[in-house]
């Protein structure tokens, strides 16, 4: 059974960094690109990163270029994305995903981060 | 990197067959074949129904289809049921290696 476990969110000030983590189970995890998506409290999802099975590719969408970065330990089965100058519109639950034919295949059960003064 | 277009709220009565469309363009929905649905219940993980356009996962019903037509996608729910009030999304990858969500559509069966 694939599990995906996140984990890092909370409060954090506006401009403040946070990372969040995910340590996958029941697939072979260096085999699947992996991605981040988040929702908003109340709004619909918002695909935010992608990044290859070797960590060699990686996607954000516009809004998180150049204030997240997406990273991956094969070794350990682990995605994570580093977020830095957190704004109030980054307030969303975070969902770790894999990616299998085109599709957000399985999904983490998410980690609330809220940025609030 | 717009949301693709999906219609705010579709209603039904058990049953009943509804369609939800999804709306991109030339350089998404129309562009591959990697258009996918999902189904969210309140406060749970989004759950995949649809991938490639048309495939189903193994364990999704038969009851949950999909089609594309040039830049729109669709999800029709055949037989519905109370269980499938729940909001959807569809998803697509764009030119741009990246992937764009649509807006939402909130299923109430009446």
């Amino acid at each position: 059974e694939v599990q995906l476990v996140e984990s890092g969110g909370g409060l954090v000030q506006p401009g403040g960094s946070l990372r969040l983590s995910c340590v996958a189970s029941g697939f072979i995890f260096n085999n699947d690109w992996m991605s981040w998506v988040r929702q908003a409290p109340g709004k619909g999802l918002e695909w935010v990163a992608n990044i290859k099975q070797d960590g060699n590719e990686k996607d954000y969408v516009d809004s998180v270029k150049g204030r997240f970065t997406i990273s991956r330990d094969n070794a350990k089965n682990s995605l994570h994305v580093q977020m830095n100058s957190l704004r109030a519109e980054d307030t969303a639950v975070y969902y770790c995903v894999r990616i299998l034919y085109g599709a957000f295949e399985s999904w983490g059960q998410g980690t609330l981060v809220t940025v609030s003064s | 990197q717009s949301a693709l277009t999906q219609p705010a709220s579709v209603s039904g009565s058990p049953g009943q067959s509804i369609t939800i469309s999804c709306t991109g363009t030339s350089s998404d929905v129309g562009a591959y074949k990697y258009v996918s649905w999902y189904q969210q219940h309140p406060g749970k993980a989004p759950k995949l129904m649809i991938y490639e356009v048309s495939d189903r996962p193994s364990g999704v019903s038969d009851r949950f289809s999909g089609s594309k037509s040039d830049n729109t996608a669709s999800l029709t729910i055949s037989g519905l049921q109370t269980e499938d009030e729940a909001d959807y999304y569809c998803s697509s990858y764009t030119r741009s290696s990246t992937f764009v969500f649509g807006s939402g559509t909130k299923v109430t069966v009446l």
